[in-house]
């Protein structure tokens, strides 16, 4: 079983839509980063969580350190959104980040 | 703006060529990272660097090499023993390893034909 677990594998929703990204994971963490990929391009670091909740723009993340779940939101999701959506956590007892498989989003039109 | 800046954001190469990919930061990190990623797999880290002049070999180091000379710069070169080169590598830094924070490079895309 993977250490960071991210769910949905793959989504594709209309324009508009809320959407919503889980992350799971199993070891203990000093923090939680969600990054956006887009297709063929660079990576784009969203957020760095350790507690609660964030928000820039049309994207929020929250964390729940207890159940050890990070969510990323879309409000009013658009096709710019599409993109490969990656969760990363740094864990409290080594130096590396260990990422999440991502999730694909495809927003259509 | 500070950053991490990696180069170039493609990469041909034909096999049997060691190549070298660019990794630069201007935030005075200590800590810097090389990562690798393959379709459908998450990422998965080849080399690290807690300070200059040291480096210690990830999860899949084999084929690889990096060095840290300056602390702005962690370049990773991927040389004609890595069987399976083609992928998507990331660099990231962070001030030290035990730092929550972490900056990430836009990423290179080799490609060896």
């Amino acid at each position: 079983k993977n250490e960071v677990e991210q769910s949905p594998q793959n989504l594709t929703a209309q324009e508009g839509e809320f959407i919503t990204i889980n992350c799971s994971y199993s070891v203990g963490i000093s923090a939680l980063h969600w990054l956006q990929q887009h297709p063929g391009g660079g990576i784009v670091s969203l957020f760095m969580l350790s507690s609660g909740k964030k928000k820039h723009g049309r994207l929020i993340a929250t964390i729940n350190i207890q159940e050890k779940h990070s969510s990323l939101h879309i409000t009013a999701s658009h096709p710019r959104d599409s993109a490969v959506y990656i969760c990363a956590v740094k864990g409290d007892s080594n130096y590396q980040l260990i990422w999440g498989a991502g999730t694909k989003l495809i927003i259509k039109p | 703006d500070g950053g991490i800046t990696q180069s170039p954001k493609y990469l041909f190469r034909k096999e049997g060529q060691n190549v070298t990919l660019s990794c630069e930061q201007n935030l005075n990190h200590d800590a810097m990272y090389w990562y690798r990623q393959d379709p459908g797999q998450g990422l998965r880290l080849i080399y690290y660097s807690q300070i200059v002049n040291d480096f210690q070999k990830g999860d899949i180091a084999e084929g690889y090499s990096v060095s840290r000379e300056k602390k702005e710069s962690f370049p990773l070169t991927v040389t004609s023993a890595q069987k399976n080169p083609t992928a998507f590598y990331l660099c990231a830094s962070s001030p030290g390893t035990a730092n929550t924070e972490a900056f990430f490079g836009q990423g290179t895309r080799l490609t060896v034909v």
